[in-house]
């Protein structure tokens, strides 16, 4: 069975400041990971994936994760807090052996503090 | 072009009644999903539906029934509806074959039962 994992509800980052919004994965076969990103009010906005290839992926608003197999992980991180971050965000993984079902975790909320 | 399109939009029930959610999504991906988003629990997994003709249970299909009409078309029904269905009801649909592979949502839909 697949699961995903957000360990932190919230995160709270200084305007400016590196942030780092962490993910940890479960599945029997090889992953299909995303971010996703849900501001108040709003429907869910894809940010990146990682389906194969390089391990660092890149997406949209400046934002990157980090696809770490060992450690079963995929961090989304941005170099440089903007204010208008703020909102929710999910990660999600796909069993490249399932049949297409795809979990999320039960997201984080990040704070980007002026 | 409308992408995943859901209705209704808001729908308030009594306890015991019955109604359908339709989505629909006019780019001809062979995956739909059905989510629903609580506060703190994330977005969880009701059904999904890998191809026309097919249906396979999520993380929490218990008191919902789902219909894929077509490629196109994908139905929740409530039969029997509980005031633990509260909730922002979210369709999506992907294609791993032929597409990008990731999640296109729809607006919601929030369902309150009295």
């Amino acid at each position: 069975a697949q699961s995903v994992a957000q360990p932190e509800d919230q995160v709270n980052v200084a305007e400016g400041n590196p942030l780092t919004v962490k993910c940890t994965y479960s599945v029997s076969g090889n992953p299909y990971l995303f971010w996703y990103v849900q501001y108040p009010n709003r429907g869910l906005q894809f940010l990146l994936k990682y389906i194969t290839g390089d391990n660092l992926v890149k997406g949209s608003y400046g934002f990157e994760a980090e696809f770490n197999k060992s450690q079963t992980s995929f961090h989304l991180k941005k170099p440089s807090a903007l204010v208008s971050d703020s909102a929710l965000y999910f990660c999600a993984v796909r069993d490249v052996g399932g049949y297409d079902k795809i979990i999320f975790g039960k997201g984080t909320r990040l704070h980007i503090l002026p | 072009n409308a992408g995943v399109t859901q209705t209704p939009k808001f729908q308030v029930l009594k306890t015991g009644q019955s109604m359908t959610l339709q989505c629909a999504q006019d780019m001809n991906h062979n995956s739909m999903y059905w989510y629903r988003q609580d506060p703190g629990m994330g977005l969880r997994l009701i059904y999904y539906s890998a191809s026309e003709g097919t249906t396979d249970k999520g993380e929490v299909p218990n008191g919902y029934n789902v219909s894929r009409l077509n490629k196109r078309e994908f139905s929740l029904r409530l039969e029997s509806a509980a005031p633990s269905q509260t909730s922002v009801y979210f369709c999506a649909s992907s294609d791993f074959r032929g597409g990008t592979g990731e999640l296109f949502f729809g607006e919601g839909s929030r369902l309150t039962v009295l």
